[in-house]
């Protein structure tokens, strides 16, 4: 069964410092899609970046990084520059299936905080 | 830009009565989803639907939930007797095989609260 791990239930950052939120994932799917979904109080999920477990290049949009070790099973996300919009929980998620359109299995989320 | 809507955005009902919520799917995507997250807790899958029938579903997703596509645009979840644990924020999800991602796309879910 898969299964993903975040450990890090609280995390603070200063304005425009780096974060990086961790994410570990277990599968014995060879083919599997890793997202990060933001859910700031207002409870929407908010989608933010993609990595595919056959993608060479770790996935990046505008702030938003992925740090994908396959042999590590680590699919941390980095977000540059941080901003007091930033402060959110934040959730991992994957699917079984590079492309399929099977369900997410998310972690438990790491809340963010970003300080002036 | 297309969006995923549920209606109502909050709903108070009593125990052991009957609750329907609803979803409006991105109108050509054609995988649909619904999943819970209870108060301070991680998101749960509940059920998927594609071609007029249910996919998968989890263990949660027992005889009491039913979920429908009635009209072609609609996809409601039904929860015949309700119970003070399915207390929880209910999201609606839709998807396509388009593009790279196969991204799921989320609504802004309806909180349900049972007393």
């Amino acid at each position: 069964a898969q299964k993903i791990t975040q450990t890090q239930p609280g995390m603070f950052v200063q304005e425009k410092e780096a974060v990086t939120l961790d994410c570990t994932y277990d599968t014995s799917d060879p083919s599997y899609g890793l997202f990060w979904y933001k859910q700031p109080s207002s409870g929407e999920m908010i989608f933010l970046i993609y990595q595919g477990s056959y993608d060479q290049q770790n996935a990046t949009e505008g702030r938003y990084s992925l740090n994908f070790q396959k042999a590590r099973k680590s699919a941390n996300l980095v977000i540059s520059a941080s901003q007091l919009g930033d402060s959110a929980m934040y959730f991992c998620a994957m699917r079984e299936g590079e492309y399929t359109a099977s369900k997410l299995t998310f972690g438990t989320g790491t809340r963010l905080q970003v300080t002036l | 830009e297309p969006e995923v809507t549920q209606t109502p955005s909050h709903q108070v009902t009593q125990m052991g009565q009957e609750v329907i919520l609803r979803c409006v799917p991105i109108s050509n995507h054609l995988y649909f989803y619904w999943y819970r997250q209870i108060l301070g807790q991680k998101v749960e899958f509940l059920v998927s639907f594609y071609n007029n029938e249910i996919s998968e579903k989890s263990e949660i997703f027992d005889d009491q939930f039913s979920v429908e596509r009635p009209d072609g645009s609609n996809f409601t979840l039904k929860i015949r007797s309700t119970k003070l644990e399915d207390s929880a924020m209910y999201f609606c999800a839709s998807g396509d095989l388009a593009g790279a991602r196969y991204e799921q796309y989320f609504g802004p879910g309806t909180r349900l609260t049972v007393t």
